[in-house]
C-alpha cells in the first residue's frame, strides 16, 4: 500500500508566486488534514476535512485553500505566497473515530 | 480548551537506559484517545503507542509502555532499553469527540552511545 502520498517533497517559490501541494490516500479514508511544522516546533492544523465535498478551517488557514472533490485527494493551495509559509507541510488521513492519523512524508517549501 | 502539554523541550538518555517522557493534557471530555508519535530525523511521523481513555490499563508495545493518570490528566511515555534508532521528536496527541487531533509541542530525545 502506498497509503499517504504528497508531491512535491521539496519547493522553493519566490514571495508572490503561488502553487499546489498534492496529497493523495488510498486507504479510503474519510477524513483528511493538512498542517503546517515550522522548525523545532509542533504540527498547526491549516485544514482539513471529513469528507468529500467537505472541508473546514483548523487553526492557521490564512493564506490557503484547500478542496476535495474526491475521497483520494486533497491538494493544498498556497495564494501569493510569503516568507511566513516557509515551513514543512504534513498531510494525513484517517478512517474515523478514535484511530491513529497516517502521516505523508511531508513537503519542505521555502519562500524566498 | 483542549490542550495538550509537553513541558520538557529536549532530554538525552544513554543507551540501554530508560526514559520517561511527560505529557499532560486538558479536556473537559469523558471519552478520548491519547497517542505518541515518533518524528526521526527522516521527517516521517510515526505512531509509537495510544491509550483508550476508558481503559484503566496502560497500553505497551515492546519496549515502550505509558502511564495514563485520567484523574491527573498525564500520560507519560516509558521507553526502556533505549536504542540509538530511538532518537527522534516524540510528540504527544488527543482526539476526542471533535474531528481534529490536539498536539504537543513536542520532545526532542537522544539516545547517547
Amino acid at each position: 500500500n502506498a497509503g499517504v502520498t504528497q508531491t512535491p517533497k521539496f519547493r522553493i517559490l519566490k514571495i508572490g508566486q503561488s502553487m499546489t501541494l498534492q496529497c493523495t490516500q488510498d486507504m479510503n479514508h474519510n477524513y483528511m488534514y493538512w498542517y503546517r511544522q515550522d522548525p523545532g516546533m509542533g504540527l498547526k492544523l491549516i485544514y482539513y476535512s471529513v469528507g468529500a465535498g467537505i472541508t473546514d478551517k483548523g487553526e492557521v488557514p490564512n493564506g490557503y485553500n484547500v478542496s476535495r472533490s474526491t475521497t483520494e485527494d486533497f491538494p493544498l493551495r498556497l495564494e501569493l505566497a510569503a516568507p511566513s509559509q516557509t515551513s514543512v507541510y504534513f498531510c494525513a488521513s484517517r478512517s474515523g473515530g478514535y484511530d491513529e492519523q497516517y502521516f505523508g512524508p511531508g513537503t519542505r517549501l521555502t519562500v524566498t | 480548551a483542549q490542550t495538550v502539554t509537553q513541558s520538557q523541550p529536549e532530554m538525552s538518555v544513554q543507551e540501554a537506559e530508560t526514559v520517561t517522557l511527560s505529557c499532560t493534557y486538558d479536556t473537559s471530555e469523558n471519552n478520548y484517545y491519547l497517542f505518541w508519535y515518533k518524528q526521526p530525523p527522516s521527517r516521517q511521523m510515526i505512531l509509537v503507542i495510544r491509550q483508550e481513555a476508558y481503559k484503566q490499563q496502560n497500553a505497551t508495545e515492546n519496549r515502550f509502555s505509558v502511564n495514563f493518570q485520567k484523574a491527573a490528566k498525564s500520560f507519560s511515555l516509558k521507553i526502556s532499553d533505549s536504542q540509538l534508532g530511538d532518537t527522534a521528536m516524540y510528540f504527544c496527541a488527543f482526539i476526542s469527540g471533535t474531528y481534529k487531533y490536539i498536539f504537543g509541542t513536542g520532545t526532542r530525545l537522544k539516545v547517547l552511545a
